[in-house]
């Protein structure tokens, strides 16, 4: 079964922290996404990853980056937090087929800015 | 206009009938549709997918495409309490590169 693992379930962080949320997949995926999920909203794309190193923008990238030194492994940054910021994170991986396969899901961060 | 629309519903249909979720797009060059159920305070989860025009079934799921017409919808016969849920579309656009969702369509089967 694919695992995706995200570092934390609940996190409570102030305005103006500098934030990392870490995900961790143990199927050999080379893609790799951040989306953010706010009632009413959907899940909005941040960022992904087609491979080590490499990064594109979502829809929504501003107040975000991220890190992939790792195959296996796709950090969010939130550089300055805001309170805007508190929402549901989520961090999926799929393959990079030509018949491309569905993306699978870790179980959340509800990031809450205070 | 937003990529991928869904109706937000609450859509309440009863035990037993037939659910039918629909879901539309906006890049007609779009390759791979995905359906995905999300129970409250847990993460999505892929019940289907679709790739060619027609029908595909699975159980008591059927999922249609149409890209003529750039429609995609999910069909839950013999609909239980338990798929009670919110249902994203989401859609993998001409760039192959990223998966676009939908806002999703809350369901709720009465008994």
């Amino acid at each position: 079964d694919v695992k995706v693992t995200q570092s934390s379930r609940y996190l409570v962080k102030r305005t103006g922290e500098k934030v990392f949320l870490e995900c961790v997949q143990d199927m050999d995926h080379e893609n790799m996404f951040w989306y953010r999920q706010d009632p009413g909203l959907g899940l909005r794309l941040i960022y992904f990853s087609y491979d080590v190193k490499m990064k594109e923008k979502g829809d929504i990238p501003e107040g975000y980056s991220v890190s992939r030194e790792k195959k296996e492994r796709f950090s969010l940054i939130l550089e300055s937090a805001s309170t805007n910021q508190t929402s549901m994170y989520l961090c999926a991986s799929s393959l990079q087929v030509p018949d491309y396969t569905e993306a699978f899901f870790g179980q959340g961060t509800r990031l809450t800015v205070v | 206009q937003k990529e991928v629309e869904q109706n937000s519903g609450p859509l309440s249909v009863p035990e037993g009938a037939i659910a039918s979720l629909n879901c539309t797009y906006s890049d007609r060059g779009s390759q791979s549709f995905f359906w995905y159920r999300q129970y409250s305070g847990k993460s999505p989860e892929l019940i289907m997918s679709i790739y060619s025009n027609g029908d595909k079934e699975d159980g008591r799921f059927t999922a249609q495409l149409n890209k003529a017409s750039q429609y995609v919808s999910l069909l839950i016969r013999d609909s239980q309490p338990s798929d009670s849920a919110t249902y994203l579309c989401a859609v993998l656009g001409s760039s192959a590169s990223k998966i676009i969702f939908g806002s999703g369509t809350r369901l709720s089967i009465r008994p």
